[in-house]
């Protein structure tokens, strides 16, 4: 049973240009939820799949964000025109129905 | 918005102390996870607790959900260096999780 990968692992860009991550869950993993962790605090919920459908989104993403799970399996996060205050870990999680939540090794991004 | 506040923030031990690490809110969890997460890798699911009261042993930690499912508590006994790492609380809200702030352990040998 394979983890939850991401790629990259780690992202560095510039202010203003435009990046995607994207997070392979556990196989048979109906949902996928996305995380953003900044230095020194815990992970915030961003969004989150169940199949293909996005069920909720945080105040915190904002409409430079998106997310997608197109066919139910992978999942990808963009943010159009990066900010400095972007910069952070991005965690993917995946879960089966209402069990544990398995997170994966996150992507960090750093914009310059 | 629910808040998870853990306590203390740092603890920097030597080896074969023990500690506790809390956990505390004011809303009321259908579960509670712990997580500890190595520097530049993602939280690595630790428990869950459900049941208020509930207690949970795992090797020499040990984990206690409040009776309320309000505050949780980590118990760590004889600690060693590949303890260190970052604690964290997370309760459940409806499908997602809301994590603490975190306890950041540092075990000396």
């Amino acid at each position: 049973d394979t983890g939850v990968s991401q790629n990259p692992r780690h992202k560095i860009t510039k202010r203003g240009q435009n990046v995607t991550f994207r997070c392979d869950p556990i196989s048979e993993h109906n949902r996928l939820y996305w995380y953003r962790q900044t230095l020194g605090q815990g992970p915030e919920f961003l969004t989150y799949f169940q199949n293909e459908a996005q069920l909720e989104k945080s105040r915190l993403l904002s409409d430079r964000f998106s997310a997608e799970r197109p066919k139910g399996s992978f999942s990808t996060l963009e943010i159009q025109r990066t900010e400095q205050g972007d910069s952070a870990m991005y965690l993917c999680a995946s879960r089966k129905l209402s069990y544990e939540q398995y997170f994966g090794p996150g992507t960090r991004l750093t914009v310059t | 918005t629910q808040l998870l506040e853990q306590s203390p923030q740092f603890l920097s031990i030597q080896e074969g102390e023990n500690l506790t690490v809390y956990c505390n809110s004011s809303s009321v969890f259908s579960s509670l996870q712990w997580y500890r997460q190595e520097p530049g890798e993602g939280p690595v699911l630790l428990v869950t607790v459900v049941t208020g009261g509930e207690v949970k042993k795992l090797k020499r930690l040990t984990f206690q959900f409040g009776d309320a499912r309000k505050d949780s508590s980590l118990h760590i006994t004889a600690a060693q260096p590949g303890d260190t790492g970052l604690y964290l609380c997370a309760g459940e809200d409806t499908d997602k999780l809301i994590f603490g702030t975190g306890t950041r352990l540092q075990v000396f040998p």
